[in-house]
């Protein structure tokens, strides 16, 4: 079955640092997804992406996530200058309507 | 109003058992109800997931129970197994054009003592 793919699987950063976080969705899908989890809790969603536009984004991406699709087969999420706090487990996700495919993850720790 | 509630936040069960997680919502749009299955390290794999306008459905050892007038929802893992040993998560959504934004429960751990 084909699979979400991210890199890096690690990445660790100093504060005030950006980051791009990279995402292979499967390709045959049309709406594309970033979610975090905070190490111990629950998935929480961040933006999602349809049609080359953001579709919906929740109150914790502010102005310093962004997300691109750059090409045909990739999808970034962007953090311009990292703060502690987002030190997390970032997911990217993918789905042709209903069923969303999470990918392995990208473990951002941010010191 | 966009919360999920998800109980227990532990479970043990031996196997063979039947392992019981509940989820409870507030929002009457949610019309899309998945379960996702999380080990160590790993992202959320989608388990079995429901449409409210079902009671129930079963996927080999997994069932999912739904409850519209109450608002709740259920999985059932039959025959546990040490390898179902994870973290399990219930989510809703409302499928939209713009896509499908799940809201996760707090998540559930279950451990299958062999």
């Amino acid at each position: 079955e084909p699979e979400v793919t991210q890199t890096p699987s690690h990445q660790v950063t100093q504060m005030g640092q950006e980051v791009i976080l990279r995402c292979v969705p499967i390709s045959n899908h049309l709406y594309f997804y970033w979610y975090r989890q905070i190490l111990g809790q629950k998935v929480e969603f961040l933006v999602s992406f349809y049609n080359n536009e953001i579709s919906e984004k929740s109150e914790i991406f502010d102005d310093q996530f962004s997300v691109e699709r750059p090409d045909g087969s990739n999808f970034t999420l962007k953090i311009r200058s990292t703060k502690l706090e987002d030190s997390a487990m970032y997911f990217c996700a993918s789905s042709i309507r209903d069923r969303v495919l999470f990918g392995p993850g990208t473990r951002l720790t941010v010191t | 109003q966009q919360q999920v509630k998800q109980s227990p936040q532990s479970l043990i069960v031996q196997k063979g058992g039947i392992s019981i997680i509940n989820c409870a919502y507030e929002n009457t749009a949610f019309d899309y109800f998945p379960w996702y299955q999380q080990f160590p390290g790993k992202g959320p794999a989608l388990l079995i997931a429901i449409r409210p306008d079902v009671s129930e459905k079963k996927e080999g050892r997994f069932t999912i129970s739904f409850n519209k007038s109450a608002k709740q929802f259920s999985l059932h893992i039959m025959d546990s197994q040490p390898g179902d040993s994870a973290t399990y998560f219930c989510a809703a959504s409302t499928i939209k054009a713009a896509g499908n934004k799940l809201t996760f429960g707090g998540g559930t751990r279950v451990l299958v003592k062999p």
